[in-house]
């Protein structure tokens, strides 16, 4: 069961460079999530797709777009990188926004911007 | 607004030694409680929780207690095993359909 599949899973870039990270789930789940994980500070909500078709902001959204592709797929861009975007980021999915408590998460992207 | 504070880290213990680490929060009316736990190269997976005021969340040997009048939901093992190490994460959710809020995380290294 490969559950949340993010690539990559290691990321290298310059300041001003754009990437994209990109996150699928098998498990026929309508909700799915970004985060990102630093140092002292938790996981902190940066947007979120309640359902097919929908996104919203979370908690840290600046300087980050996303995309749900699909029900399964629900992807993170940044533009324009910045040093202050180094970070871990998750992606996760749960059945339903309701559900939104028990989240099944993918293993990371270690993201460095130089 | 809403948060969750947890124990400084990193905590390091023997194998077979007990386990507290503390978590407390802050939050309007009875939210529900969680622990995350992250195994080292993975994502995080949900531990335990507890919805209600004296609830007792349990899995895998761990235990959390949620109390209101300490606003607290402290993690305990009795005797822990090297392949408990990990990060522990502290949650909470004030009702259902809002955001889920985490605390900072705190390391555990378990040596044989």
């Amino acid at each position: 069961n490969a559950g949340v599949t993010q690539t990559p899973k290691f990321q290298v870039l310059k300041t001003g460079q754009s990437m994209t990270l990109q996150c699928a789930q098998d498990m026929n789940h309508n909700s799915m999530y970004w985060y990102r994980q630093d140092p002292g500070m938790g996981l902190r909500l940066i947007y979120y797709s309640a359902s097919e078709g929908t996104t919203d902001k979370g908690e840290v959204p600046n300087g980050y777009n996303v995309s749900r592709l699909n029900k399964r797929e629900f992807s993170l861009r940044l533009e324009s990188a910045a040093p202050s975007q180094t970070s871990v980021y998750f992606c996760a999915s749960s059945e339903s926004w309701a559900t939104n408590e028990k989240l099944f998460f993918g293993s990371g992207t270690q993201l460095s911007v130089l | 607004g809403n948060s969750v504070t947890q124990m400084e880290g990193p905590v390091t213990l023997s194998e077979e030694a007990f386990l507290t680490i503390n978590c407390t929060y802050t939050a309007t009316g009875y939210p529900s409680l969680f622990w995350y736990v992250q195994y080292p190269g993975e994502g995080l997976q949900l531990l335990l929780k507890a919805t209600k005021a004296d609830d007792k969340g349990s899995n895998k040997g761990f235990e959390a207690t949620y109390r209101k009048e300490t606003t607290s939901f402290h993690l305990e093992k009795g005797s822990v095993q090297v392949s408990d190490s990990a990060v522990y994460f502290c949650a909470l959710i004030r009702t259902s359909g809002s955001r889920l809020t985490f605390g900072e995380g705190t390391q555990l290294t378990v040596n044989p």
